[in-house]
C-alpha cells in the first residue's frame, strides 16, 4: 500500500518568514508528484507538478524539490503572506494518468 | 486550459434521500474519471475509477450499491449517493484524465461538499 505522509500536520508562522513543508512517500517508483493548495470549504488548486525525472520546480515564491531515491519532497514558501494560509497537500502517481495518492496535508497559518 | 467542472459545489440533503454529483470535462474528452472523498481532517482517498461505457472500479471498502457511478458520455461522470446518512457527509472531488495535448494529464474538479442532516 502506498502511503504519503506530510509533516508537520499544522504550522503557524509570522508573516514574512520562509518555511518548508515536507512530504514523504513509501514507494519511490513514482511517476510524478504534485503539490496542491486547499482553502477552507473550497476545492483543490494545483501549485506545482514535478515529474519523476526532475529535481525541482519553481513558481513565484514557491519551490518544490523531489528526492525520489529517499522518497521525499519539500515545498519551500518564501516570504510568507497571510494569503498563503491554507492546507497544502502533496500527492503522487505511480503511472501515467492514473490515480493520485494524497498526503494527510499540512495546515498553514500565516499570522499578519 | 482544460477545465473540469463539478456540480453542485455544496449540497445539503435529508437522511435517507439520494443526491447526485456531476463531474464534467469542459473542453476535452475523458475516458477515465476518478472520484475521491475526504473526511474531516483526513486525506483524500480514491473511491472509484469511472470508465466511459463500462462499469466503475471501486476501491476496497467502498459500497458500489451505495455510491452509484455512471460514465455514460466522454464528458460526464456522475456519482449518486443513495440513501444518504450523516456519516456520508464529506468532501467529494473528481478528476478527469485528458489523453490529448501533452498526453495523460489529470485535472481536478472544484469539489462538492455534501452535508446529510
Amino acid at each position: 500500500k502506498q502511503e504519503v505522509t506530510q509533516i508537520p500536520a499544522a504550522l503557524s508562522v509570522p508573516e514574512g518568514e520562509n518555511l518548508v513543508l515536507n512530504c514523504s512517500f513509501t514507494d519511490s517508483a513514482i511517476y510524478n508528484l504534485q503539490w496542491f493548495r486547499q482553502d477552507p470549504g473550497k476545492g483543490l488548486t494545483s501549485l506545482l507538478l514535478i515529474q519523476s525525472s526532475q529535481r525541482e520546480q519553481t513558481s513565484g515564491r514557491l519551490n518544490a524539490s523531489l528526492d525520489k531515491s529517499s522518497g521525499r519532497s519539500t515545498l519551500y514558501i518564501a516570504a510568507s503572506q497571510p494569503g498563503d494560509s491554507a492546507t497544502y497537500l502533496c500527492a503522487v502517481t505511480y503511472s501515467t494518468g492514473n490515480q493520485f495518492y494524497f498526503g494527510t496535508g499540512t495546515s498553514l497559518t500565516v499570522i499578519p | 486550459g482544460a477545465v473540469v467542472s463539478q456540480h453542485p459545489s455544496r449540497v445539503i440533503c435529508k437522511s435517507g434521500t439520494s443526491v447526485k454529483i456531476e463531474c464534467r470535462s469542459l473542453d476535452f474528452q475523458a475516458t477515465t474519471m476518478f472520484w475521491y472523498r475526504q473526511f474531516p481532517k483526513q486525506s483524500l482517498m480514491l473511491m472509484a475509477t469511472s470508465n466511459e461505457g463500462s462499469k466503475a472500479t471501486y476501491e476496497q471498502g467502498v459500497e458500489k450499491d451505495k455510491f452509484l457511478i455512471n460514465h455514460a458520455s466522454l464528458t460526464l461522470s456522475t456519482l449518486t449517493v443513495t440513501s444518504a446518512h450523516p456519516e456520508d457527509s464529506s468532501f467529494y472531488i473528481c478528476s478527469a484524465r485528458d489523453l490529448q495535448g501533452t498526453g495523460n494529464t489529470i485535472y481536478f474538479g472544484e469539489g462538492s461538499w455534501l452535508t446529510v442532516v
